[in-house]
């Protein structure tokens, strides 16, 4: 079964800094990987996916992804971080093969310091 | 607004009590999904609806827990004799595709006394 592993709990950076959240993944066949955000009291919103094609995704917000085939990475990137980025993030793994059965991170909590 | 729509928002109800979520999808999204999630944690697939079909559905979905889709559009989760141990927010998420990314709603927060 697929899996996602966010392995920092926390993230700090100051504000107009570049900012990277970490992402690895398991996955049996060709991954399908999502980046969300989810802001207190709010639902989880989309950020970017990567499917196939350019391994660097761009997102809204102007956030990017990069996907890493030999690193199984999918890290999620910024390059100049605004406090209003303070959020929970999690990426999410779904088997290409056709599995509906999308696995989430943890989530990595970003926090920008003016 | 057209997302998905999910309610009650709150729910706080006694152990042993049956309680039941709604989740209104984006119209045009023919497949619905219900996660779980829990302080600290990612959200937890529950089960998957394309159109009024159940096709898939975790092993964390206890016979306790039932879903309908009855008219391919509007999803029912329903939990009977509730447990302390499943107070956690429901998520309910729809798509209009396998590749494409889901559409969450704001969660229906449970709290089993």
């Amino acid at each position: 079964a697929q899996s996602v592993a966010q392995p920092e709990d926390q993230v700090n950076v100051a504000e107009g800094n570049p900012l990277t959240v970490k992402c690895t993944y398991s996955v049996s066949g060709n991954p399908y990987l999502f980046w969300y955000v989810q802001y207190p009291n709010r639902g989880l919103q989309f950020l970017l996916k990567y499917i196939t094609g350019d391994n660097l995704v761009k997102g809204s917000y102007g956030f990017e992804a990069e996907f890493n085939k030999s690193q199984t990475s999918f890290h999620l990137k910024k390059p100049s971080a605004l406090v209003s980025d303070s959020a929970l993030y999690f990426c999410a793994v779904r088997d290409g093969r056709g599995n509906n059965d999308m696995r989430f991170g943890a989530g990595t909590r970003l926090t920008v310091k003016p | 607004d057209t997302g998905v729509s999910q309610d009650p928002r709150h729910k706080i109800t006694k152990r042993g009590q049956n309680v039941t979520f709604r989740c209104d999808p984006i119209s045009e999204h023919n497949r619905l999904y219900w996660y779980r999630q829990t302080l600290g944690q990612g959200p937890e697939f529950l089960t998957y609806f394309q159109n009024e079909a159940q096709l898939e559905k975790s092993r964390l979905l206890s016979d306790r827990f039932s879903a309908e889709r009855p008219k391919g559009s509007f999803s029912t989760l329903e939990i009977q004799r509730t447990e302390q141990g499943d107070s956690a927010m429901y998520l309910c998420a729809s798509s209009s595709g396998l590749v494409n990314e889901q559409f969450f709603g704001p969660g229906t927060r449970l709290t089993v006394l």
